[in-house]
């Protein structure tokens, strides 16, 4: 079965700086997503940015960017010139290909990010 | 606007009175699934249906039933709701099949039960 392990709880970043959340998973697939989604205090789930593993390029959304290191299974997101409204819990997830039952989006535990000012 | 439309946003209820949470997609979606989240634990699956009744067990199914006699609706019911029920409780849809789409979530509902 599939994990996926975040083993930051809590960050903290100043303003305008960068930050780095780290993600590992485990999975004996050669095909599969992966994703980073924050929520704010308003509880919504905001996908922020997603990878194929088939991919060797990492995926970038205009101040977020991941270290996709597919050997190494880690998948970190790192958020560039930091503002308030970046301050959530960033949850990293994996979902299988296949689709079925497999759809299953594998959460890690997350990681609370505080911007300071 | 594409949204997964879940109720109550907030609930607390006493021991054993049943409740249902609602959920309902205007994507038509045909996979939707059930999710808790809790502190240090992250979101954990409760039940997913792949279509209209078609529904299965999720990683922490106990104390929940779904159904979905409609393709946009799938309830989550609480028969008998304990106290380690209290939780935050997402929707989320997605398109099946093979693919990496992510899910829509609902907006959440924050359970208490006391």
């Amino acid at each position: 079965a599939q994990t996926v392990t975040q083993s930051q709880p809590e960050m903290s970043v100043q303003e305008a700086e960068t930050v780095t959340l780290s993600c590992t998973y485990d999975t004996s697939e050669s095909d599969y997503y992966l994703f980073w989604y924050k929520q704010p205090p308003s509880r919504q789930m905001i996908l922020v940015i997603r990878q194929e593993a088939y991919k060797q390029q990492n995926a970038t959304e205009n101040r977020f960017s991941v270290n996709f290191q597919k050997a190494a299974k880690s998948f970190s997101l790192k958020i560039s010139d930091s503002q308030l409204g970046d301050a959530a819990m960033y949850f990293c997830a994996y979902r299988s290909p296949y689709g079925g039952a497999t759809n299953k989006l594998i959460f890690g535990t997350g990681t609370l990010l505080a911007v300071q000012p | 606007e594409a949204q997964v439309t879940q109720n109550p946003r907030y609930l607390i209820t006493v021991t054993g009175k049943k409740l249902t949470v609602t959920c309902s997609q205007n994507m038509n979606h045909e996979y939707m699934s059930w999710y808790r989240q809790d502190p240090g634990l992250g979101l954990r699956q409760i039940y997913y249906s792949m279509n209209v009744e078609v529904t299965d067990k999720g990683d922490v199914p106990e104390g929940y039933k779904v159904s979905r006699k409609e393709k946009r609706n799938f309830p989550l019911i609480l028969e008998s709701p304990s106290p380690n029920q209290t939780s935050l409780y997402f929707c989320a849809s997605s398109q099946n099949g093979q693919g990496g789409w992510g899910y829509t979530f609902g907006s959440g509902t924050r359970l208490t039960v006391v």
